[in-house]
């Protein structure tokens, strides 16, 4: 089956501070990996995507790849402001479902001055 | 010019009362979607309809009902609400043709049952 596990959280970094979080995936096709944030009190937003293999999505400084290999899309960041404070969700899209969601329990990033 | 928009924000409600959260897009999209998420963030997908039509419907009490007039709206009621259904509930919407999958959330309902 399709499931996506994550790094668990909560991590607290100093600003400008190098960021990874860990994400790993089973998929029983050929999905999309994703990257979501959620700012406090609001709702999922788009960070960055990647549709295949060897593809990396970047966005605002971050980036993930999408490696087939190891089945990971880790998420990186070389130096974290305190505005990228949030909960971060990976996520994988299963064409053959419907483009059914499977995510991650997120992980929980505080950014210190 | 909101792509998903989700009301009321805010829900406070007794035990055993009926309520409903409604959700609308204007991006065109032909799929819809109630998420829960719980207090420690986790996030569940309750329903999906594609065109009006259920596609997904995971276990979720009866008390749940979605209802999708037309493509573009997809309201959830909940019946005899318990104080387990204190979370967020958010709504999304995305294509599920075309290879453009990527879902667009609300902002999100927070239902608080007393």
């Amino acid at each position: 089956g399709n499931s996506v596990t994550q790094m668990e959280g909560p991590v607290t970094l100093s600003e400008e501070a190098f960021l990874t979080i860990n994400c790993t995936y089973t998929a029983t096709g050929y999905p999309s990996l994703f990257w979501y944030v959620q700012y406090p009190g609001e709702g999922l937003q788009l960070l960055l995507k990647a549709t295949k293999a060897d593809d990396k999505g970047s966005n605002k400084g971050f980036e993930a790849t999408y490696r087939k290999e190891t089945t990971s899309f880790h998420l990186e960041k070389g130096s974290v402001q305190v505005s990228d404070s949030a909960v971060y969700f990976c996520a994988l899209s299963d064409r053959s479902t419907g483009n059914q969601f499977y995510f991650g329990t997120g992980t929980s990033l505080t950014v210190i001055p | 010019d909101t792509a998903v928009s989700q009301t009321p924000k805010y829900l406070v409600t007794q035990m055993g009362n009926d309520k409903s959260i409604k959700c609308e897009q204007n991006l065109g999209h032909d799929t819809m979607y109630w998420y829960k998420q719980d207090s420690k963030k986790f996030l569940k997908i309750m329903f999906s309809y594609n065109n009006k039509e259920l596609i997904i419907n995971e276990t979720v009490p009866n008390r749940f009902s979605p209802k999708s007039p037309d493509k573009a709206h997809l309201n959830l009621h909940i019946n005899s609400l318990e104080l387990g259904d204190s979370a967020v509930y958010f709504c999304a919407s995305s294509f599920t043709s075309g290879g453009e999958d990527t879902q667009y959330f609300g902002p999100g309902t927070r239902l608080t049952v007393l």
